[in-house]
């Protein structure tokens, strides 16, 4: 057990719907990444947040945004869902902003149908 | 932009038959170089961290090097609770020092 929660574990939606994944970072870390894994890309970054700011962008589409609030748990957002954003959905925190050693969460399986 | 290749895609071992996985990468400034195991429909979990040429770690059945263009996974007598997908990642001090860059990792598969 890493200590990172993620929540929910599984999600099935439909296609333009708009859904909402949440984590809660090990105690003591400040920084917070989320990740998609898809079975083609691998694991690919999406965005980092640092004690409440955006630190780093990946390949995140603009229908996606996500926040990290002042309890540190973050929310990454998804609207407008097309199947091929079907993937495994996964958080991972450090106490660095610098992505020292991260300890990822057991992840969110988004299955859009 | 930073690369990670991993080699091979698949690895099927015996119990008890040694190996080893290649991490090839390509980064502007190694700031660091992070082993994985993941298990399937599970997160990654932490193994190690490298930082220069030359260092190893070494953990149970598992020891992990490091040298300027790869690393490698040796994997000593492995037994079945070895197997998954072990996954190679970097950072560089690049514009993506924030970010780990992973390959697409190698699925080892220990038989009994």
């Amino acid at each position: 057990d890493s200590g990172v929660t993620q929540t929910p574990k599984h999600l099935i939606t439909a296609t333009g719907q708009r859904v909402t994944l949440r984590c809660s970072p090990r105690s003591g870390d400040l920084s917070v990444y989320w990740y998609q894994q898809s079975l083609d890309q691998g694991l690919q970054f999406l965005i980092q947040y640092y004690n409440g700011e955006e630190r780093a962008k990946g390949n995140i589409l603009e229908r996606f945004s996500a926040q990290q609030f002042p309890d540190l748990h973050s929310e990454l957002n998804l609207s407008s869902l097309e199947l091929g954003d079907s993937a495994l959905y996964f958080c991972a925190s450090s106490v660095l902003p610098e992505a020292d050693t991260q300890y990822f969460g057991p992840g969110t399986r988004l299955t859009v149908l | 932009e930073d690369q990670v290749t991993q080699s091979p895609e698949a690895l099927r071992l015996q119990e008890g038959e040694s190996s080893s996985l290649n991490c090839s990468y390509t980064v502007s400034g190694l700031r660091g170089l992070f082993w994985y195991r993941q298990d399937p429909g599970k997160g990654p979990e932490f193994l190690f961290t490298l930082y220069s040429a030359g260092e190893e770690k070494e953990k149970e059945r598992l020891k992990a090097t490091l040298t300027k263009k790869e690393s490698f996974l040796h994997i000593t007598a492995p037994k079945p609770e070895d197997s998954a997908t072990y996954l190679c990642a970097v950072r560089g001090s690049g514009a993506g020092s924030y970010q780990l860059t992973f390959g697409k990792g190698t699925k080892l598969s220990v038989i009994p």
